[in-house]
């Protein structure tokens, strides 16, 4: 069974504090493994898509790298904008996709 | 109108209503879903339409019916829900879905709750 698990489950940082996100995954062939932003009461927003190990992606103060097990979301000198939830999912060559329950990002002033 | 909409964005209704959710992508997409989003649980997929075709049920209930009448639109018909169906119900679209590894545009959900 494809799994996801994503930590922390909730992250306080200050601004201006770097850290990082992970979310690791077991699945039968992997495609895909996107990152999304979610805002509360708004559907998710697209960030990042990463296809094989060693692959690294950036925006602005947000790094995506990718192993063969874990993700990372890199969170470099935050600022309180970036507060959201942050979900990962994965999406396998048998065409099934599975989402993590997400990291929950507060940066304080 | 662009990206993707999603009306009602807040429903309330009791357990014997029927109740439609409307989605509509102004993408040009071929694909879209529903997924059920509930309180501590990760997101759900319930249903994916390619082409107006359903190519995917994860075994929802009988109680949620959905229907694509064009590439642009998708419906969720609602009867006979249970409290536990209160949840966040989002909309996405792709430009194929399938097998591909197409990036998902989401709508801004409707937020459901059953009496």
């Amino acid at each position: 069974e494809d799994q996801v698990t994503q930590s922390p489950e909730a992250l306080r940082l200050q601004e201006g504090e770097s850290s990082s996100l992970n979310c690791s995954y077991t699945v039968s062939g992997l495609r895909g493994l996107f990152w999304y932003r979610q805002d509360p009461g708004k559907g998710p927003e697209f960030l990042f898509t990463l296809y094989s190990a060693g692959e690294e992606k950036e925006k602005e103060r947000l790094k995506a790298t990718l192993t063969k097990k874990e993700s990372f979301l890199h969170i470099t000198a935050p600022k309180p904008e970036d507060s959201a939830t942050y979900l990962c999912a994965v999406h396998t060559n048998a065409g099934k996709s599975t989402f993590g329950d997400g990291t929950t990002l507060t940066v304080k002033p | 109108e662009t990206g993707v909409t999603q009306t009602p964005r807040h429903l309330v209704m009791g357990m014997t209503n029927k109740k439609s959710l409307k989605c509509e992508q102004h993408l040009g997409h071929n694909a879209m879903y529903w997924y059920k989003q509930s309180a501590k649980k990760p997101l759900e997929l319930m249903f994916v339409y390619n082409f107006k075709e359903q190519t995917e049920n994860n075994s929802v209930p009988s109680r949620f019916s959905p229907e694509c009448p064009n590439s642009s639109h998708l419906f969720l018909h609602l009867h006979t829900l249970q409290p536990e169906d209160s949840a966040l119900y989002l909309c996405a679209s792709s430009q194929s879905g399938g097998r591909s590894t197409d990036t998902q545009y989401f709508g801004p959900g409707t937020r459901l709750t059953v009496l």
